[in-house]
C-alpha cells in the first residue's frame, strides 16, 4: 500500500545549523510528494511540494528534491532559526490521488 | 470561509458519552478529509468526502465511529460511547478535487482536541 516513513526526532539543532530530515515513500504509483509543518499550537500547513520526479519544492528556506530513483523527499535548509521549530510531516498523494498518506512526524527543536 | 473551521476547539468528555465534532470548509471545496492525531503521534486517515458521499471510509477505527457530510458542506464526526483511547487531536482538511498533479492542496483546520476522561 501507499506508506511515508520519515525519521523519528527530536531533532534538536543550534541557530544556524544545517537541517535535513529523511522522508522515503514507497514506489506505487505516480505520486506527488509533500511537506507540511505544524508549528506550536497551530494547524498543519502546506511547506513545499514536487508532483514529479527530479522536482524540486522550495520556500522559506526550506527544500526538497523528488528522487524516484531511491524513492526519498528528504527536507534541507541550510541554516535553521529558532522559529523554526516545529513538527514537520512527509506526505504523499494515493495512486487515486484523492487523499494523502501521511509520515508520522518529525519534531524539530532549534536552540539560540 | 477563509480557512477551513473546526468546533469545539477543545472537548473534555467522560467514557461512555458521545461526542460530535464540526468542520466548515473553505468555500467551494468539494474534498473533505478527517485525520486523527495522537500525542506525539503521526495523522492517522479516518474519512474522506467527496461532496456529500464517502467513497473512503476504511480508516475509520470502529463502528462507534460516523461521519455525514450535508449540503457538500459542513462535516461532523460523531463517536458514541467514546473511550480514553479516543483521545487525540481531530483534525479536518478540505480541497478542491484531484490532489495527484499537486495543483490542489489539502488545507487544514487547527483540529479539535478531545479529551476522555
Amino acid at each position: 500500500g501507499d506508506s511515508v516513513t520519515q525519521m523519528e526526532g527530536p531533532v534538536t539543532l543550534s541557530e544556524e545549523a544545517f537541517l535535513t530530515i529523511n522522508c522515503t515513500y514507497t514506489a506505487t504509483g505516480y505520486p506527488s510528494l509533500f511537506w507540511y509543518v505544524q508549528y506550536p499550537g497551530e494547524g498543519l500547513q502546506l511547506l513545499l511540494k514536487a508532483t514529479k520526479a527530479d522536482d524540486k519544492g522550495s520556500n522559506k528556506g526550506f527544500e526538497a528534491t523528488y528522487r524516484k530513483e531511491t524513492t526519498s523527499f528528504h527536507l534541507e535548509k541550510g541554516s535553521v532559526q529558532v522559529s523554526d521549530s516545529a513538527v514537520y510531516f512527509c506526505a504523499r498523494t494515493n495512486n487515486a490521488g484523492n487523499m494523502l498518506t501521511f509520515g508520522g512526524g518529525t519534531r524539530l527543536m532549534v536552540k539560540p | 470561509g477563509a480557512g477551513v473551521s473546526q468546533s469545539p476547539s477543545n472537548k473534555v468528555t467522560e467514557k461512555g458519552k458521545d461526542v460530535e465534532l464540526r468542520c466548515d470548509p473553505i468555500s467551494g471545496h468539494t474534498a473533505l478529509y478527517w485525520y486523527r492525531q495522537r500525542l506525539g503521534q503521526g495523522l492517522e486517515f479516518l474519512i474522506y468526502f467527496q461532496g456529500n458521499s464517502a467513497p473512503d471510509k476504511s480508516g475509520l477505527p470502529s463502528d462507534r465511529f460516523s461521519a455525514e457530510r450535508t449540503g457538500g458542506s459542513v462535516s461532523t464526526l460523531t463517536i458514541q460511547r467514546t473511550q480514553q483511547e479516543d483521545s487525540a487531536v481531530y483534525l479536518c482538511a478540505s480541497s478542491l478535487p484531484g490532489l495527484r498533479a499537486g495543483a490542489n492542496v489539502l488545507t487544514f483546520g487547527a483540529g479539535s482536541r478531545l479529551t476522555v476522561l
